[in-house]
C-alpha cells in the first residue's frame, strides 16, 4: 500500500518562506500524479489552493506556489502571513481511480 | 456560487446504516463528477468515493468497498453515499467535493459528522 509523506509540522517566521513536501513511500512524485494542495483551519472545511502541481486556484494569492522539487511535490509560500497558520493536504491520483491523501502538515507561522 | 450542503449525518450503531446527502447550488450539476471525502476526528483527509456526471464510473477506497454506495439524483441536484455495516472507525466528518481539473477537488461542502458507537 502506497503512502503518501507530508512534514508532520513546520514553522516559519512572520515574512518567511517555507516550502512543504509531499512523497511517495516508494517512488517519485511526478506531474503524472496530479498533485495538488488544501488549506484547513481547524473546524472549516479544505480550501483548495493548488492543482494539477502548479495552477492556483481561483482567487488564491501568489504567494502560494506549486512545483516537483526532485522526487516530490512541493508548496511554497512567501512571505508567510499569521493567517498561513493552518493544516496542509496534498493528495495524489495514483491511477485507477484511487486518490491518496498525505497526512497533512501543520504549519505554525511565528 | 458553488455551494455544497451535506445532511444527514448522526450518531448511529455499529452495524448500522446511514445515508448522506449533498445539495448542490450554483453550478450545472449533472456535467461534473463529484467526490466524498471524510476526516476522523483530528486525523487527516481521507477519500471516500467517486462518480461521474452520469453515474457510468464510480470508485471506491479499499476501506469503504462493498459497504458503501455512492449515487446521486441530477434532477434534484444532488449527492448521497448509503453507508451500510458501519464501523467505529467510519466514525468521520464527510464532505462532498465537486471534481476539478487536474483531477482535483476544487469546492467542498461544510461536512456533516458521523459518529459510529454502541
Amino acid at each position: 500500500q502506497t503512502v503518501v509523506t507530508q512534514e508532520p509540522s513546520f514553522s516559519v517566521s512572520p515574512g518567511g518562506t517555507v516550502t512543504l513536501t509531499c512523497g511517495l513511500s516508494s517512488g517519485s512524485v511526478s506531474t503524472s500524479y496530479y498533485p495538488s494542495w488544501y488549506q484547513q483551519t481547524p473546524g472549516q472545511a479544505p480550501r483548495t489552493l493548488i492543482y494539477n502541481t502548479n495552477t492556483r486556484s481561483s482567487g488564491v494569492p501568489d504567494r502560494f506556489s506549486g512545483s516537483i522539487l526532485g522526487n516530490k511535490a512541493a508548496l511554497t509560500i512567501t512571505g508567510a502571513q499569521a493567517d498561513d497558520e493552518s493544516d496542509y493536504y496534498c493528495v495524489l491520483y495514483m491511477g485507477s481511480g484511487l486518490w491518496v491523501f498525505g497526512g497533512g502538515t501543520k504549519l505554525t507561522v511565528l | 456560487e458553488v455551494q455544497l450542503v451535506e445532511s444527514g449525518g448522526g450518531l448511529v450503531q455499529p452495524g448500522g446504516s446511514l445515508r448522506l446527502s449533498c445539495a448542490a447550488s450554483g453550478i450545472t450539476f449533472s456535467t461534473y463528477s463529484m467526490n466524498w471525502v471524510r476526516q476522523a476526528p483530528g486525523k487527516g483527509l481521507e477519500w471516500v468515493s467517486f462518480i461521474s456526471g452520469s453515474s457510468t464510473t464510480t470508485y471506491y477506497a479499499d476501506s469503504v468497498k462493498g459497504r458503501f454506495t455512492i449515487s446521486r439524483d441530477n434532477a434534484k441536484s444532488s449527492l448521497y453515499l448509503q453507508m451500510n455495516s458501519l464501523r467505529a472507525e467510519d466514525t468521520a466528518v464527510y464532505y462532498c467535493a465537486k471534481y476539478g481539473s487536474g483531477k482535483s477537488f476544487d469546492y467542498w461542502g461544510q461536512g456533516t459528522l458521523v459518529t459510529v458507537s454502541s
